[in-house]
């Protein structure tokens, strides 16, 4: 099982909204990543969770906030989002990161098939 | 700030040419190179390069890795429309982060 799931594949919110993306990995991964894509432009990486806690936040504004459970699950709760934040939003796992800063990921990331977001 | 530039930004190209795609990095701390396609939604991986001059290869895509250059190229012999999307190479630096570049549009015509 390679597989990396996100709910729900759609969602259109207003401004005012409070509502949570769910990505869930049953391979073991303990690297769970939040990136954020617009249209025709590279993923860009928002968080990135290491053994259930967070270990990069890359400045991200604080209506987004991200949350891991457990080994399995990330979530992504929305609140007060602008308009311009509509993107595809794409989870990932990895099935290591390292605890030492010299080392590295041994193998590739796995991405699931993302949420489109649309904040209205 | 951790740099990757891809280029060429987009091809177009006829079934049954070969292409060459370049990611080139500036990067604190590299740990490994990755490709992945980009369709519709989801990037699907191809390779993870870490260790330089060793070519992957999987049917007609392949890859190396120069960390002298610090830089990279894919190769896809013998096109076919189906190989027609977005290649993205991303470079790992250390906390596992991940840092993509901003593709190659490939388009290969019938």
């Amino acid at each position: 099982d390679t597989e990396v799931t996100q709910t729900p594949k759609h969602l259109v919110m207003g401004m005012t909204n409070k509502k949570s993306l769910k990505c869930e990995q049953h391979m073991g991964h303990r690297a769970m990543y939040w990136y954020k894509q617009k249209a025709k432009k590279p993923p860009e990486l928002m968080f990135v969770y290491s053994y259930e806690k967070l270990s990069i936040n890359e400045s991200v504004p604080s209506r987004f906030s991200p949350e891991c459970p457990n080994s399995s699950l990330l979530n992504l709760h929305l609140h007060a989002l602008q308009p311009e934040d509509s993107a595809l939003y794409l989870c990932a796992s990895r099935k290591s990161v390292y605890r030492r800063p010299r080392q590295g990921g041994k193998t590739e990331a796995f991405f699931g098939q993302g949420t489109r977001l649309t904040v209205v | 700030e951790d740099k990757v530039v891809q280029s060429p930004l987009s091809l177009v190209v006829h079934e049954g040419d070969t292409v060459t795609l370049n990611c080139s990095y500036e990067v604190t701390n590299f740990r490994s190179l990755l490709w992945y396609k980009q369709e519709k939604k989801a990037p699907t991986f191809l390779f993870m390069l870490t260790s330089s001059g060793i070519e992957k290869k999987s049917g007609r895509l392949s890859s190396i890795l120069d960390k002298k250059e610090l830089s990279s190229i894919l190769n896809i012999t013998a096109t076919q429309t189906g190989d027609s999307a977005i290649y993205l190479c991303a470079v790992e630096t250390s906390g596992s982060r991940l840092t993509f570049g901003e593709g190659t549009q490939l388009t290969v015509n019938p």
